[in-house]
């Protein structure tokens, strides 16, 4: 099945580090979001981008829509031992055909924080 | 405000089984939508449904259908499963389609096949 390439697999870092992780696509994509998943739940959405260009925060997290459509940013400012998780781009094609929820998703950045 | 719920939580069948799946939408929405989460594939798009059609279809053999309800809830139906059919079943809702008006899943159904 298709999936975006995300980077990097995994991270260990210590607490109170600054963390960066990276999503691209060969496609053009018009939606990018991003998920974090605890182990044994669903992924719970973090940040939507709807717009080229679009930078968005939301507390410490900060996202970024490429201006060229086929990649996306995920900052983590100060990381918490609670931001521990797998961490999940999404992105929604062009869809010309109308309206669609189908989402093609990356393959997984594994964050650990140590206290 | 209730969530997503999927049941069950867990289920483990036999090669060759059928299973079902259910997934209570958040009330009001009417698009749900499914996936399947393994190790080796990650998740993966497996179909939409919006006012009781299929909307969407993603690259899954025929063994795997669903439906929708007229209360938005929906099913999913595995038939003749395989071992490669464990995995983590995930379902989200939304309001409409297009991800404008948001997409929650719920926490899953962990299918195991023995």
């Amino acid at each position: 099945g298709q999936q975006l390439n995300q980077s990097p697999q995994s991270m260990f870092i210590q607490e109170g580090e600054d963390v960066s992780m990276n999503c691209t696509s060969s496609s053009i994509f018009n939606t990018w979001l991003w998920y974090k998943q605890d182990p044994g739940e669903g992924p719970v959405l973090l940040i939507a981008l709807y717009k080229a260009g679009e930078l968005t925060s939301n507390g410490r997290l900060t996202a970024q829509f490429g201006i060229t459509r086929k990649d996306s940013f995920l900052n983590i400012s100060a990381s918490i031992p609670s931001d521990v998780g797998i961490y999940f781009c999404a992105g929604q094609k062009v869809w010309y055909g109308g309206a669609t929820n189908k989402l093609i998703f990356g393959t997984g950045t594994l964050l650990a924080v140590q206290p | 405000k209730a969530g997503v719920t999927q049941t069950p939580r867990y289920l483990i069948k036999t090669r060759g089984q059928q299973v079902t799946l259910s997934c209570s939408p958040i009330s009001g929405h009417r698009s749900v939508s499914w996936y399947q989460q393994t190790p080796g594939q990650g998740l993966q798009f497996l179909f939409e449904y919006f006012s009781e059609t299929q909307r969407n279809k993603g690259n899954f053999p025929g063994r795997f259908s669903g439906r929708q309800f007229s209360n938005s809830r929906s099913e999913m139906n595995v038939s003749t499963l395989e071992l490669g059919d464990s995995a983590l079943y995930l379902c989200a809702s939304s309001l409409g389609r297009g991800v404008y008006y948001g997409y929650t899943f719920g926490s899953g159904t962990r299918l195991t096949v023995v």
